[in-house]
This record gives structure tokens, sequence and C-alpha cells, in this order.
């Protein structure tokens, strides 16, 4: 079975600041993993996703992430925080060497507050 | 390209009732899936479809059903519905299945039953 932790319920930061949103992950085979952002009252929104190669991610928006094996993590980041990157975030993860197609895993999601 | 649209926005209905909701994909994927999102259970998998035919199924009662057309429109159906079934209901299409695509979401359709 398949599992996404983010282990934050929210995130705070002040704009122009870094930020960090969590992500681990639990797969019996190598991960797929992508980051999605919801605004209120809409779907989800890809930000970017790891499939293999460089550990560093780079998305939509300025955000990037880090895929670290060992530690089974994929956090999401961005150098400088902006106000309107207020959003609730989802972390998601499908295990490529099952046979459960797209099926997609998601962590119970973050909510990010930037204060001007 | 258009991007995935589901019908109706919102529904109310009342206990017992049953419900379909709609999804046209992006045009060319030919998979959909759907997703049950509430505050209790966060995002849920539903059911994945795939040239017609469902691909998996996620862990659901048999009230929660679903079909996919020719052109991958996608329709799911809740019987008998239940309080807990209030939800946000999205669906997500990509261009294939059990590849490394991302998925692309529509906006969901916010089921309140009474």
């Amino acid at each position: 079975a398949q599992s996404v932790a983010q282990p934050e319920d929210q995130v705070n930061v002040a704009e122009g600041n870094p930020l960090t949103v969590k992500c681990t992950y639990s797969v019996s085979g190598n991960p797929y993993l992508f980051w999605y952002v919801q605004y209120p009252n809409r779907g989800l929104q890809f930000l970017l996703k790891y499939i293999t190669g460089d550990n560093l991610v780079k998305g939509s928006y300025g955000f990037e992430a880090e895929f670290n094996k060992s530690q089974t993590s994929f956090h999401l980041k961005k150098p400088s925080a902006l106000v309107s990157d207020s959003a609730l975030y989802f972390c998601a993860v499908r295990d490529m060497n099952n046979n459960a197609g797209n099926m997609l895993t998601f962590g119970g999601g973050t909510r990010l507050m930037v204060k001007p | 390209k258009a991007g995935v649209t589901q019908t109706p926005r919102y529904l109310i209905k009342t206990r017992g009732q049953q419900v379909t909701l709609s999804c046209s994909p992006i045009s060319g994927h030919r998979s959909v899936s759907w997703y049950q999102q509430t505050p209790g259970q966060g995002l849920q998998f539903l059911f994945e479809y795939f040239s017609e035919t469902q691909r998996n199924k996620g862990n659901f009662p048999g009230r929660f059903s679903g079909r996919q057309f020719s052109n991958s429109r996608s329709e799911m159906n809740v019987s008998t519905l239940e309080l807990g079934d209030s939800a946000l209901y999205l669906c997500a299409s990509s261009p294939t299945t059990g590849s490394y695509n991302e998925q692309f979401f529509g906006p969901g359709t916010r089921l309140t039953v009474l």
C-alpha cells in the first residue's frame, strides 16, 4: 500500500521569506511524486512532478521540490513567498511499479498562509 | 485547449436519492479518474476509466459507480445517497493510464445531501 504524510496542517510565512511545505511518502516500488495546489472553490492545479533524474525539480510559479530517496521525502519550496501563494497544497504519490493505473494517493493537505 | 469540465457545479439532494455527475476530459485524453474530497477524509480515489473500461477502483461501496463513453466523457453515479456523501467530487483527466503524466483536474461538483 502507498501513503503520503504532510505533517503540518498549516504553514505561516511572511511575504518575501522562503517557504517549505513538507511531504513524506511510502511506496513499495519507485515513486512518481506530484504537488498540486488548490485555491478556494477550485479544483487542483498541477505544480510539479518527480519522475526520475535530478532530485531538484522546478515547477510552476517559482516552486521547486527536492526528492530525497533515503528520507522518502519530497518537500515543496519557494525562495520568496507571495501573498497570492496562500492556498491549500497537496502532495501525491503513485507507485510506478504497481498496476494501479493513474490512481494517486494524496496527503492530507497543508494550508499555506503568507502574510504581508 | 479547453480544460476539464464538470457539470453540474453544485447539487443539493436528499437522503435516499441518486445523483449523476458528468465530466468532460481535455480533448485527446482517454483516462478519467474520480476523487472525493471531504474535510474529514481528504482526497480519496474513487475509480479510473480508460478506453471505456474501469481501470481501478478505490475503497468505496457499490453505491458509487461510473462509466465512460466512446468520446472519453465520464459519468459517476451515487445511489441511495447518505449524509456522508456530501463532498466535492473532482474529476481528473490524463492522456493515458499508468504513465508518468500528471492529471488535470476539473473545478469539481459540490454535492450536498440533506
